[in-house]
Parts: structure tokens; sequence; C-alpha cells
């Protein structure tokens, strides 16, 4: 049982160039998010998909797109990056608790990327 | 809305002593709260959580927290450490978008250093 898993687990880009990280979880959850973490700043939302066929924004969506590929894959796209979008990138999975809040998310080992 | 603030970003503390992390969150309407706690270059993995029930609620690695709804606050508390606790602690609240997906709200994280 591999929870979540994230690949790659370092990149560094051009500025302008694009890149997908790849996300895969396999306990079945409908649920799944992509983080990013910066100093200081905690984990902030990128996007994160409900169910799969749905997508919606977090916190700091711009420069970002995703794509839920199918219940177990969730896909983070950088289609021109950017300095400012070097961090740790973390992905997770959950299920609902009920009244339409989360239960536990559990993360993947996180991608570190820099744009130079 | 919701938000979370974790009062200290670093507690230091001798091996064997007492901590308490503190957390407080606002909210206009009930909560689920979590604790995760983020080892070097890991992820982020869950320490324990607060759906319902008993206010006290006990973790792993022998940490546990209170709920305390009227002070609005989740600290978290180990009556002695060691210095494998060394990392990155994460308040984190769980949330409604319109009653529909729910996210989580991180603390900006307490980086908890244990010295020999």
């Amino acid at each position: 049982n591999a929870g979540v898993t994230q690949t790659p687990k370092f990149q560094v880009l051009k500025t302008g160039q694009s890149m997908t990280l790849q996300c895969a979880q396999d306990m079945n959850h409908n649920s799944m998010y992509w983080y990013r973490q910066d100093p200081g700043m905690g984990l902030r939302l990128i996007y994160y998909s409900a169910s799969e066929g749905t997508t919606d924004k977090g916190e700091v969506p711009n420069g970002y797109n995703v794509s839920r590929l199918n219940k177990r894959e969730f896909s983070l796209r950088l289609e021109s990056a950017a300095p400012s979008q070097t961090s740790v990138y973390f992905c997770a999975s959950s299920a609902l608790a009920g009244e339409g809040r989360t239960d536990t998310q559990y993360f993947g080992p996180g991608t570190r990327l820099t744009v130079l | 809305a919701q938000s979370v603030t974790q009062l200290d970003s670093q507690v230091p503390v001798f091996e064997e002593a007492p901590v308490e992390l503190r957390c407080n969150y606002s909210s206009s309407v009930s909560v689920y709260l979590f604790w995760y706690v983020q080892y070097p270059n890991q992820g982020l993995q869950l320490l324990l959580k607060y759906l319902s029930g008993s206010t006290l609620v006990k973790g792993i690695n022998g940490f546990e927290a209170e709920f305390n709804k009227s002070q609005t606050s989740f600290h978290l508390r180990k009556p002695s450490v060691h210095i494998s606790d060394t990392a990155e602690y994460f308040c984190a609240v769980s949330r409604t978008y319109g009653g529909s997906q729910g996210n989580l709200i991180f603390g900006k994280g307490t980086k908890l250093s244990v010295k020999p």
C-alpha cells in the first residue's frame, strides 16, 4: 500500500518552461488536493478535486492548471514557470467526514521545484 | 471565514521537558481540527484529530490535544519530549465551501527544536 506518490521528487526549470507534476493515490479516496509550501507561510491550497471529473480553485491558483485524470491520479501543470513558483509542492487525498468537511488528508512526499 | 493562528513560530525545549504548542482558530460554524507533523524533507503526517466527542484527543508518539470551544483553541501537548520530536508542527481546520467540498486551512507552523 503506497499511499500517495508524487513524481518527480526534484526539478529545476528555467523561467518560461513548462512541466507537469504527477500524483497518484491507492486509497480509493474521492478527494485530492495540491498545495504549495513556502517558508513561514504554512501550506496553501492551489487546486482541489472533490471527485473524479471535478476541479476547483483554491487559495493560490494563478499560474497553474490541474487535471483529474481518473479517481487515482491528479496532475498539476505549470504552463510558463516563474521564479515565484519556486516552492515545495504537496499532493494529498482524503475521504469526506460528513457535512461536506474533509477527514484526514494523506500527503505525498513532495516535489521540490526551483525556477531560475 | 475560518482561520488558524499558531502563536509561536519556534519553540526550543530540552529533552524530557514538557511542551505545549498553541493553536487558535476562528470560525462561525463548527469545525474539525487537526495537528500534523512534518519531519525534515518529508511530507506531512497526521498526529491527531478532533471531529466530535471527547475534547481531549490522544494521538501518536505520546501527543495529545484539547479542544476548547469557548477559547477557540486546540493546543498540542506532550509531557516529555525526545530528540526525535524535533520537527515542524501544523495545526489545521476543516471547512466547507458552500456545503460541497471541504478543505483544510493550515496555520503557518511551529518549529519544535529539542535539545539534549
